[in-house]
């Protein structure tokens, strides 16, 4: 099984509606990541949690919302989606001292 | 200036070539660097880690050169399961929070 896991993995949804993006992971590492990733543009970071009690901005964190449940679940929300939000949505997990992240497979979610 | 700075590419090699990459990056404190490896449409996956002078893993070796702010990956003898995106990735000095930044990836197309 893997070890980051991300539903759903295809969504399309209209403009105005709320969605969360789920994250969850067995590799019992502290720390997890939001990314989206546009073509040309790279990985840009979201948000990101240290531990359950700690969510922090990342550099885009406009129009999102997170919330860490437990340490081996981390969700994502769109309040209201709009168009500009159509992209491949990523989440991560590391574990202190090493900064290697890794990747869950990635929700591709598309707003009409 | 951006962060980290990588050629998109596409780099098209035949079969057997050795290829470089090259990636700059402009934060002179940054500590750890890595070189992910991400196919079409799937998640990003870590290639190598790259410390203080470089590293090599089998066909792939990868150097930095703290000075001229630049690392780099060469691959040799390609092989046409190596064609993908390879994104530079680069880690903020102590106190930036474990925050990755990457790099938008130069894409390899490794052809017969």
């Amino acid at each position: 099984d893997a070890d980051v896991t991300q539903t759903p993995r295809n969504r399309i949804t209209k403009t105005g509606k709320r969605i969360m993006l789920e994250c969850s992971q067995t590799k019992g590492h502290d720390r997890m990541y939001w990314y989206r990733q546009d073509p040309g543009l790279g990985l840009r970071l979201i948000y990101y949690s240290f531990d359950v009690k700690d969510i922090n901005k990342g550099e885009i964190s406009d129009g999102y919302s997170v919330s860490r449940q437990a340490q081996a679940k981390f969700s994502l929300s769109l309040e209201s989606a709009i168009p500009n939000q159509t992209a491949l949505y990523f989440c991560a997990t590391s574990d202190a001292p090493s900064y290697e992240q890794y990747f869950g497979p990635g929700t591709r979610l598309t707003v009409t | 200036r951006k962060e980290v700075e990588q050629d998109p590419g596409p780099f098209n090699v035949p079969e057997g070539a050795t290829v470089a990459f090259n990636c700059t990056y402009s934060n002179s404190a940054s500590q750890s660097f890595f070189w992910y490896r991400q196919d079409c449409r799937k998640e990003p996956k870590l290639l190598m880690s790259v410390y203080s002078s470089g590293n090599e893993d089998g066909r792939f070796t990868a150097q930095l050169n703290r000075a001229s702010q630049y690392i780099s990956l060469l691959i040799r003898d390609s092989k046409l399961s190596d064609s993908a995106t390879y994104l530079c990735v680069v880690n903020p000095p102590p106190g930036g929070g474990n925050k990755l930044t990457f790099g938008t990836g130069t894409q390899l197309k490794v052809e017969l």
